[in-house]
């Protein structure tokens, strides 16, 4: 089945700094999304990218997608602590409009 | 606060007893999702409802699992005979239809002993 993967499983970079993580996926998806997730808590939406498009933000966010490369990135800009995360993306299957898929997740953590 | 509710957020219990977990999604959302997740994993999807009728479940939901949506409204997630492999968090999230936004609840963190 297919599967967002996220690349790198963990990130530590200093506050301020900008932090870069990759999703890849196997099948024709409809969009992609991406989620953070602060420990022991639920998932927070953060972007949903639809196939057609190739790049949105949102504030510090940016994200991009390649469908001809089957992949995405997410680019948080001038990092805080608060964005010390799990930032998972997720994604569909082009034929169907059911459940999403999602990868390992990232691991950031935003050093003081 | 997404406006999906879980509930209880915490439940710890005996190896072999039963379980009960119900989600309250966004009011006008007719899709309600229930998803697994265990430490250092993504969340995996159990199964979905499109409003009352259950549409899809994963080979992870074994016979011991089950799930309803009887109003489409609340959903409720019972695990029967409970082992320490179910300990997880149970994640719930609901969207307006396909191809849209997952709005995700707090979730219930299971302990089995």
């Amino acid at each position: 089945s297919q599967q967002g993967e996220e690349d790198p499983q963990a990130l530590s970079i200093q506050e301020g700094e900008n932090a870069t993580m990759n999703c890849s996926y196997k099948t024709s998806i409809n969009n992609l999304q991406w989620y953070r997730q602060n420990s022991g808590r639920g998932l927070v939406h953060l972007i949903l990218i639809r196939s057609n498009e190739r790049e949105k933000h949102s504030g510090r966010l940016r994200v991009t997608l390649d469908t001809s490369k089957k992949s995405s990135s997410l680019l948080i800009t001038a990092s805080r602590a608060a964005d010390t995360a799990s930032y998972f993306c997720a994604t569909d299957d082009l034929n169907r409009d059911d459940k999403i898929i999602f990868g390992k997740g990232t691991r950031l953590h935003i050093l003081p | 606060d997404t406006g999906v509710s879980q509930d209880p957020r915490h439940k710890i219990t005996k190896r072999g007893q039963n379980v009960t977990f119900r989600c309250d999604p966004i009011s006008e959302h007719n899709r309600l999702y229930w998803y697994r997740q265990t430490l250092g994993q993504g969340p995996e999807f159990l199964t979905y409802f499109q409003n009352e009728a259950q549409l899809e479940k994963s080979r992870l939901l074994s016979d011991r699992f089950s799930a309803e949506r009887p109003k489409g409204s609340f959903s409720t997630l019972e695990i029967q005979r409970t082992e320490q492999g179910d300990s997880a968090m149970y994640l719930c999230a609901s969207s307006l239809g396909g191809q849209e936004t997952q709005y995700f609840g707090p979730g219930t963190r299971l302990l089995v002993l």
